[in-house]
């Protein structure tokens, strides 16, 4: 079945360690993103790709780093920097066509606290 | 830049219907797309609309545009507590990115 899968569900984190958060898209799709939930603020952009090895921040990419070396893979790492990291983080993945339709897949989330 | 805003809440009767809004800034957009999120879940898309419409209706849903006012609507008819949940307008931008409103929680009560 074609879909988008983040790991893990739940994340606990130390202060000051980095962490990394998985998405893998079997979709074939182009452009991947990873947002980042907080209650009553909606989606925010953190970081997205729209082709391999090229990616581009988003609004609130401070603290945070990716890499998109497959078309399949596009990884978060939320580093120590990053000041509030408690939050539910969402990857989506679309076809990436400016104009067209860039309906967006979702995974299921994460959710990283910080202990 | 662009800018996308939803009231917060919403609360109705089982069986009534529900209407949320969703108003915009950028006129450019193609594609307006509404999404449903339940506790704890992914955003799953429930129907979007090509901006050279005016209306679109799929079952329980109906979406209405207003170019003109960039106002952007999901009324949903005959609302089950089932429908319970957190509703995003997005919309696709000119350089392909999807900008989300703050969501609507939606509380269908018995």
């Amino acid at each position: 079945d074609g879909g988008i899968t983040q790991s893990p569900k739940y994340l606990f984190r130390k202060e000051g360690q980095n962490v990394t958060l998985s998405c893998e898209q079997n979709l074939n799709h182009d452009a991947m993103y990873w947002y980042r939930q907080d209650p009553g603020q909606g989606l925010r952009l953190i970081y997205y790709s729209q082709i391999v090895n090229d990616f581009q921040k988003g609004d609130i990419a401070e603290g945070y780093s990716v890499s998109r070396e497959k078309k399949e893979s596009f990884p978060l790492t939320v580093t120590s920097a990053q000041k509030n990291p408690t939050a539910f983080y969402l990857c989506a993945s679309s076809k990436d066509r400016v104009w067209g339709n860039t309906e967006a897949f979702f995974g299921q989330g994460t959710r990283l606290t910080v202990v | 830049g662009e800018d996308v805003e939803q009231s917060l809440f919403l609360s109705v009767r089982e069986g009534d219907s529900s209407v949320i809004n969703c108003t915009y800034t950028d006129s450019s957009s193609t594609y307006l797309y509404w999404y449903k999120q339940e506790p704890g879940a992914g955003l799953q898309l429930l129907t979007y609309i090509f901006s050279n419409m005016d209306m679109k209706q799929d079952q329980r849903l109906t979406v209405l545009l207003n170019k003109k006012d960039k106002h952007l609507s999901l009324r949903i008819a005959d609302t089950q507590t089932g429908d319970s949940a957190i509703y995003f307008c997005a919309l696709s931008s000119n350089t392909g990115k999807l900008i989300f409103g703050q969501g609507t929680t939606l509380q269908v009560k018995p």
